[in-house]
């Protein structure tokens, strides 16, 4: 599990807050994802980036703001959320080449986020 | 479009049974497949995926999983249950003819070992 980090673990922001999540991945990746697990519901996925470009964007709020500065790195910048948005936070690398994208998908321990 | 479906939201085992997690799958090209485990407060696992190949996939700790084409099923299974496998179960897919990078997951399946 130390392939994928994720700081910090728990966060609690109320609606005006501004936070950032952070993940880091150790495994020489070229992929990261960010996906959002609500309870009774299956994951969503959240943005996609290769090679440090964002590739992916399923229609998540302009509230959510992602980042990757290099390879290794992925930032998720949170601003005025809504109660709603409290979820576990996953962040996930995979090696993905030539548009295949058979690799596996190794995550992260996740943020547990509360928005009061 | 690409789905996958886990009719079951729990299973429950006696230890030293054996255990079957169900998964379906749609897609319209070839399916890449994967089962992942989550642990209370902790992120998915990888277990095993079935890219091409044999349709029997053996991964971590034991599990294993056949792949059917013809029923469209992915069904984890594990000949013999310990207390230590319970936890979350997810079963994802990916359109291989789409050349999507979205992995479809499904809502997880609880699975409950009872010594």
């Amino acid at each position: 599990e130390t392939g994928v980090t994720q700081t910090p673990r728990h966060l609690v922001m109320g609606m005006t807050n501004k936070k950032s999540l952070k993940c880091e991945q150790h495994l020489g990746h070229n992929a990261m994802y960010w996906y959002k697990q609500s309870a009774k519901k299956p994951l969503e996925l959240m943005f996609v980036y290769s090679l440090e470009e964002r590739v992916e964007n399923n229609s998540v709020p302009s509230r959510f703001s992602p980042e990757c500065p290099n390879s290794s790195h992925l930032f998720l910048h949170l601003h005025t959320l809504q109660p709603e948005d409290s979820a576990l936070y996953l962040c996930a690398s995979s090696q993905d080449s030539s548009g295949i994208w058979t690799d596996t998908q190794y995550f992260g321990p996740g943020t547990r986020l509360t928005v009061l | 479009a690409q789905s996958v479906a886990q009719p079951e939201d729990q299973v429950n085992v006696a230890e030293g049974n054996p255990l079957t997690v169900k998964c379906t799958y749609s897609v319209s090209g070839n399916p890449y497949l994967f089962w992942y485990v989550q642990y209370p407060n902790r992120g998915l696992q990888f277990l095993l995926k079935y890219i091409t190949g044999d349709n029997l996939v053996k991964g971590s700790y034991g599990f294993e999983a056949e792949f059917n084409k013809s029923q469209t099923s992915f069904h984890l299974k594990k000949p013999s249950a310990l207390v230590s496998d319970s936890a979350l179960y997810f079963c994802a897919v990916r359109d291989g003819g789409a050349g999507s990078y979205q992995l479809t997951f499904g809502k997880g399946t609880k699975l409950s070992v009872i010594p």
